[in-house]
């Protein structure tokens, strides 16, 4: 059974600071990984998506990369900015069951 | 804009009394998927839908089920809620699944049930 797991669970860093947030999962047969961003009481808007062929993605300040051997995902979030407070969530679809598997994600908070 | 649609955004109802939250798409996406995510956890997949077959995830409990009445919308029936119940439910779509270019998923709003 697939298990994912973010770290750090919340982080608070000051405005302008670069950071990396992490995310590892236990069975590499993936067919994609997609992180998502989740404000308080919202739904999940999707950030980057990389498909299992695929090592990054990158959109604006964000960069999202995959090591599909050891099971790991980093997005990296350059000059982070007080509206970058969010939760984050990382998810990977896996190829038996064709389902999304959800990390408990990484709640910043960007200090002004 | 294409969108994935969730009414209502709030819902209330009471212990046992059956409730339907809706979704709607205008993505023309093939799958559409329930989720359910309690407070400070992770979403969990409940079923999905691709197109007209449903597919219900092993440990989904009986009490909740679904219709697809069509490729835009779908439907989560709750027939008999319980306090444990409660939750954010969200609504999300694919053009396909599985290793494709297109399985990419898209969330809506969710709907934030309160069980009373």
């Amino acid at each position: 059974k697939q298990e994912v797991t973010q770290i750090p669970a919340a982080l608070s860093v000051p405005e302008g600071e670069n950071l990396v947030l992490n995310c590892s999962f236990t069975d590499s047969a993936i067919y994609n990984l997609q992180w998502f961003r989740q404000d308080p009481g919202k739904g999940l808007t999707s950030l980057l998506l990389i498909q299992s062929s695929q090592r990054e993605q990158t959109s604006g300040r964000l960069n999202a990369s995959l090591d599909k051997s050891s099971g790991r995902s980093t997005l990296y979030i350059a000059a982070s900015q007080p509206g970058d407070s969010a939760t984050y969530l990382c998810a990977v679809g896996n190829n038996a069951g064709n389902m999304l598997t959800f990390g408990g994600g990484t709640r910043l908070m960007v200090k002004p | 804009d294409a969108m994935v649609i969730q009414n209502p955004r709030y819902q209330v109802t009471q212990f046992g009394k059956p409730v339907t939250l809706s979704c709607s798409q205008t993505l023309n996406h093939n799958v559409m998927y329930w989720y359910q995510q309690k407070s400070s956890q992770a979403p969990k997949l409940l079923f999905h839908y691709y197109d007209k077959d449903f597919n219900n995830e092993a440990d989904t409990p009986d009490n909740f089920q679904s219709r697809r009445p069509n490729t835009s919308f779908c439907f989560l029936d709750i027939r008999s809620p319980g306090l444990g119940d409660a939750a954010m439910y969200l609504c999300a779509t694919s053009r396909t699944k599985g290793i494709s270019r297109y399985n990419e998923q898209f969330f809506g709003p969710g709907t934030r049930l309160t069980v009373l």
